[in-house]
């Protein structure tokens, strides 16, 4: 498998523009996480979500961002507008939910998204 | 403790020195504490998850405790090699949220060789 695919790496863009990141989580994985990291808050969960249902969604800074995940290969963060705090590298991640004894699967992270807003 | 906590913040050891750092953890609702490794411009790499109270894993020269009752991990690397420096996250999961992954802030590790 070729891991969590997310795309773009790296995102340059105006404050006020609309930004989209974009998921692949690997196949077979039933639980999909968005993250951000930032020097100030290290890694924060921003959403996650069960069989393409969002679960928690209390992370998500504020009505700027958004995320569906429209089947189980895609999911997308939208930033709309982008503001310059906004830039971070932000993380997708994807798990299976539990092994037969019960115990969490760990999470595979995915390479990550630069954003940066000027 | 209301929050997942890491020590210490950084580190530096001279290769072949052994070295081991905390994992701070809300002992109450409890379900499982995963520890990450993450080098400098790539993405975290589970290392462990242990989920009973005297867990210990291992992996190579990296090995874990668990006390879910005073609520701490311990990672510890043996001979320390240049390739370990990266930062290593612990990760909490509780009973009424255990998709909701709670990481602390890191421990960044730095092998001179």
């Amino acid at each position: 498998d070729a891991g969590v695919i997310q795309s773009p790496r790296h995102e340059v863009t105006e404050m006020g523009q609309e930004v989209t990141l974009r998921c692949k989580p690997i196949s077979g994985h039933n639980s999909l996480f968005w993250y951000r990291q930032t020097m100030m808050r290290g890694l924060e969960l921003l959403i996650y979500f069960n069989n393409n249902v969002p679960i928690d969604d209390s992370g998500m800074p504020e009505d700027r961002f958004s995320a569906k995940m429209p089947n189980a290969s895609f999911s997308t963060l939208k930033i709309q507008p982008s503001e310059p705090r906004d830039s971070a590298v932000y993380f997708c991640a994807s798990s299976q939910k539990r092994d037969p004894g019960g115990r969490p699967y760990e999470q595979y992270f995915g390479p990550g998204t630069r954003l940066t807003v000027t | 403790i209301l929050n997942v906590e890491q020590s210490p913040q950084s580190l530096h050891v001279q290769e072949g020195d052994s070295t081991n750092f905390t994992c701070s953890f809300p002992s109450s609702n409890f379900y499982a504490l995963h520890w990450y490794r993450w080098e400098t411009a790539k993405s975290p790499e589970a290392l462990f998850v242990m989920t009973l109270n005297g867990d210990e894993k291992k992996k190579g020269r990296i090995s874990a405790t668990l006390n879910t009752k005073e609520g701490y991990s311990y990672l510890y690397i043996k001979g320390s090699q240049p390739e370990d420096s990266a930062t290593y996250l612990c990760a909490l999961r509780k009973k009424t949220s255990y998709d909701k992954v709670i990481f602390g802030p890191g421990t960044s590790l730095s092998v001179i060789p």
